[in-house]
């Protein structure tokens, strides 16, 4: 049974086009919810942890919001730059994060 | 700024040869991981450690052993390389139970 589950798969937008990715989770005593972004080829970038519910954390562009079921990752006024795929994982242990399959986001001049 | 590095961005190796891949961090963590991705599967775990020379076993250990001399390194061994190994090996440190940081990654073709 999947833990993390994010939605859409992939995104296309144009330039300056303000978009939402979903982040839901079904695990129980969430310790932590990470964002990441990976360019292809290229190892995941962290961007951003939260921890409880109606947690925000804001960077650039990019504003993660969290609630007891789920996480977006809220993008404004996107540029090509943006374009990444953008994973959401959950821990639940001490160690372990379990990975969502990813958003594929594509931004176009 | 964190750094993880790894020893090869690409490699290609034939079934059955013993593999090693390495993995330094640079910011004294205590917790080091190996992971493969797949297209359609995700990252999956498939070791980790907490400390020199512990280490747990992940989702998917099976066919892979890892080595854990030295608080920054951190080496996975395919002991017998088989095709369906082939894949993308990323290693990623944290410090106690926070973020991971992630290294380049490793795209190993096994043939």
């Amino acid at each position: 049974e999947d833990q993390v589950t994010q939605s859409p798969e992939a995104l296309r937008l144009q330039e300056g086009e303000s978009s939402s990715l979903n982040c839901s989770y079904t695990v129980s005593g969430l310790r932590g919810l990470f964002w990441y972004r990976q360019d292809p080829g290229k190892g995941p970038e962290f961007l951003f942890t939260l921890y409880s519910a109606g947690e925000e954390k804001e960077k650039e562009r990019l504003k993660a919001t969290l609630t007891k079921k789920e996480s977006f990752l809220h993008i404004t006024a996107p540029k090509p730059e943006d374009s990444a795929t953008y994973l959401c994982a959950v821990q639940e242990g001490d160690y372990k994060l379990s990975f969502g399959a990813g958003t594929t986001v594509t931004v176009r001049a | 700024d964190v750094k993880v590095t790894q020893s090869s961005r690409y490699l290609v190796k034939r079934t059955g040869e013993k593999v090693f891949l390495e993995c330094v961090q640079d910011m004294d963590h205590e917790n080091m991981f190996w992971y493969r991705q797949d297209p359609g599967l995700g990252l999956r775990l498939i070791y980790f450690s907490y400390d020199v020379k512990m280490k747990e076993k992940g989702d998917i250990p099976e066919g892979y052993s890892v080595s854990r001399e030295k608080k920054e390194r951190f080496s996975l061994i395919l002991e017998s390389a088989s095709t369906n190994q082939t894949s993308m090996y990323l290693c990623a440190s944290s410090a106690d139970r926070y973020e991971q940081y992630f290294g380049p990654g490793t795209r190993l073709t096994v043939t």
